[in-house]
C-alpha cells in the first residue's frame, strides 16, 4: 500500500540553525500538508500546498516557515533559524483531493529537538 | 472556532477487555470526524471516518458513531488485542475552514496479556 515517508526520524539542532524536513507524498496525490505536534499538545495543522503554491497556512506558519515542493516527489519544510520552541514532531500527509471529507494520509513524523 | 477534545490518558486495559475513547467536538459548520490511529514507530494511520450525523465508522473491530445532537464520535472496541496497543487522534475536518484538520491530545492505549 502507498505510503508517506519522511526524512529524517530525528533531528537535533543548534537554536538558530536552518532544519529542513523532507517528505515523499502519496505518487498521485496533489494536495500536501504539515502538522507539527509538540510534547503534551494537539496535533496543529501548519500549512497546505497545491499546484506549487501555499493554498492555507495557520498562525504559527509565520515568515521563519517555508515549504516548497523541488522536483516531482518531495515535498519539504525548511525552519530558517531555529527556536527553541519549534521542539516538536512534524508530519507531513498528502491527499488526492480537496474536499473536507477526503483523507489526509500521514507520514511517520520527524521529531525536531531544539537545543 | 473547530476543536476537539479527547479523553486523557495514558489507558491501560487487559485483552478482551471494551473499549470507550470518548471524542467531542465544537465546529463552525457540518465537519466529516476521522479516528487515527498511530503504532509505534510509525505515521497516522485512518481507523476509521464518518462524514455525516447518524454514520457509523467501522474498521477492524473498531467503531464510532457521529452524533450531532451531543457532538460526539466516541471510538468503541468490544475485545481489545495487545496488537491494538497504540495512540488514537480524533480528529475533524470542516467544510467551513478548508481542509485543515483539527486533532485532539491523543489517548494512549496500552492492551497488556
Amino acid at each position: 500500500e502507498p505510503e508517506v515517508t519522511q526524512t529524517p526520524s530525528h533531528q537535533v539542532t543548534q537554536m538558530g540553525q536552518e532544519v529542513i524536513l523532507r517528505c515523499v507524498p502519496i505518487s498521485n496525490h496533489l494536495y500536501f500538508y504539515w502538522y507539527r505536534q509538540i510534547l503534551g499538545q494537539k496535533v496543529e495543522f501548519l500549512v497546505s500546498f497545491y499546484n506549487n503554491e501555499i493554498s492555507e497556512k495557520s498562525e504559527i506558519f509565520d515568515d521563519q516557515f517555508s515549504v516548497e515542493r523541488p522536483d516531482g516527489s518531495n515535498f519539504t519544510l525548511k525552519i530558517r533559524s531555529t527556536k527553541l520552541e519549534d521542539s516538536a514532531m512534524y508530519f507531513c500527509a498528502s491527499s488526492s483531493g480537496l474536499r473536507y471529507q477526503e483523507t489526509q494520509y500521514f507520514g511517520p513524523g520527524t521529531r525536531l529537538l531544539v537545543l | 472556532g473547530n476543536s476537539v477534545t479527547q479523553m486523557e490518558g495514558p489507558v491501560t486495559l487487559s485483552e478482551e477487555a471494551f473499549l470507550t475513547i470518548n471524542c467531542t467536538y465544537t465546529a463552525t459548520g457540518y465537519p466529516s470526524l476521522f479516528w487515527y490511529v498511530q503504532y509505534p514507530g510509525e505515521g497516522l494511520q485512518l481507523l476509521l471516518k464518518a462524514t455525516k450525523a447518524d454514520d457509523k465508522g467501522s474498521n477492524k473491530g473498531f467503531e464510532a458513531t457521529y452524533r450531532k445532537e451531543t457532538t460526539s464520535f466516541h471510538l468503541e472496541k468490544g475485545s481489545v488485542q495487545v496488537s491494538d496497543s497504540a495512540v488514537y487522534f480524533c480528529a475533524l475536518s470542516d467544510f467551513n475552514t478548508g481542509n485543515q484538520f483539527y486533532f485532539g491530545t491523543g489517548t494512549s492505549l496500552t492492551v497488556i496479556p
